[in-house]
């Protein structure tokens, strides 16, 4: 079964400075995809950054980007420049097979970041 | 980028009566739409997969037969809460993805349940 773990409930980064958000998974498939969203207090959900389990490079988006590791199975964000904007839940999520139209996107815990004039 | 609604946004309700939220992808075709719980400051939670024409994938202790869930077409998936009670009160998000290969999947903007 497919899992994911954010481990930081809680962050602090200064504006403008970088800050990097922790995500590992676990699953036994080889095809996976990886996402990223940012859900500030209005609930909604917006789609940051993906990488695919065969993508060769990380994944980078703007001020996004995404450290794929893939033997260590861990999928961390990395948010350039912090703006007070920035300030949001951020979740990391996993679908396996993800062309797949039945496949579950399944959420981690998430990581609530606060940026600091 | 493509756009889900849900309706209502808000909706407060009493003990035991129903609710019914719609989430709808306005400009796209989606055969597969997905029902996600959130408690505040948590995790979403799936809840079931909704396929269009066909029965909905309930995930494991998710009662059937109080989320009640029908895809009638590409672009509507409802969700009705029956019998609610307040330890149904939650944040509700659906989200589709279109029917075209793509690893995408759009997220409504969710509807907040209150039942008093």
């Amino acid at each position: 079964a497919q899992k994911i773990t954010q481990t930081q409930p809680g962050m602090f980064v200064q504006e403008k400075e970088a800050v990097t958000l922790d995500c590992t998974y676990d699953t036994s498939d080889p095809s996976y995809g990886l996402f990223w969203y940012k859900q500030p207090s209005s609930g909604e959900m917006i789609f940051l950054i993906y990488q695919g389990s065969y993508d060769q490079q990380n994944a980078t988006e703007g001020r996004y980007s995404l450290n794929f590791q893939k033997a260590r199975k861990s999928a961390n964000l990395v948010i350039s420049a912090s703006q007070l904007g920035d300030s949001a839940m951020y979740f990391c999520a996993m679908r396996e097979a993800p062309y797949n139209q039945g496949g579950k996107l399944i959420f981690g815990q998430g990581t609530e970041l606060s940026v600091k004039p | 980028g493509a756009v889900v609604s849900q309706h209502p946004s808000r909706v407060i309700c009493k003990s035991g009566t129903s609710v019914k939220i719609e989430c709808r992808s306005l400009d796209f075709q989606a055969t597969t739409m997905f029902w996600y719980r959130q408690f505040p400051k948590k995790s979403l939670m799936l809840m079931a997969t909704s396929n269009e024409g066909s029965k909905a994938t309930y995930e494991q202790g998710v009662e059937k037969d109080k989320f009640l869930i029908n895809h009638a077409s590409l672009t509507l998936s409802t969700l009705t809460v029956t019998s609610a009670h307040p330890e149904d009160s939650s944040f509700y998000i659906c989200s589709a993805r279109p029917w075209t290969e793509g690893y995408e999947q759009y997220f409504g903007p969710g509807t907040r349940l209150t039942v008093t």
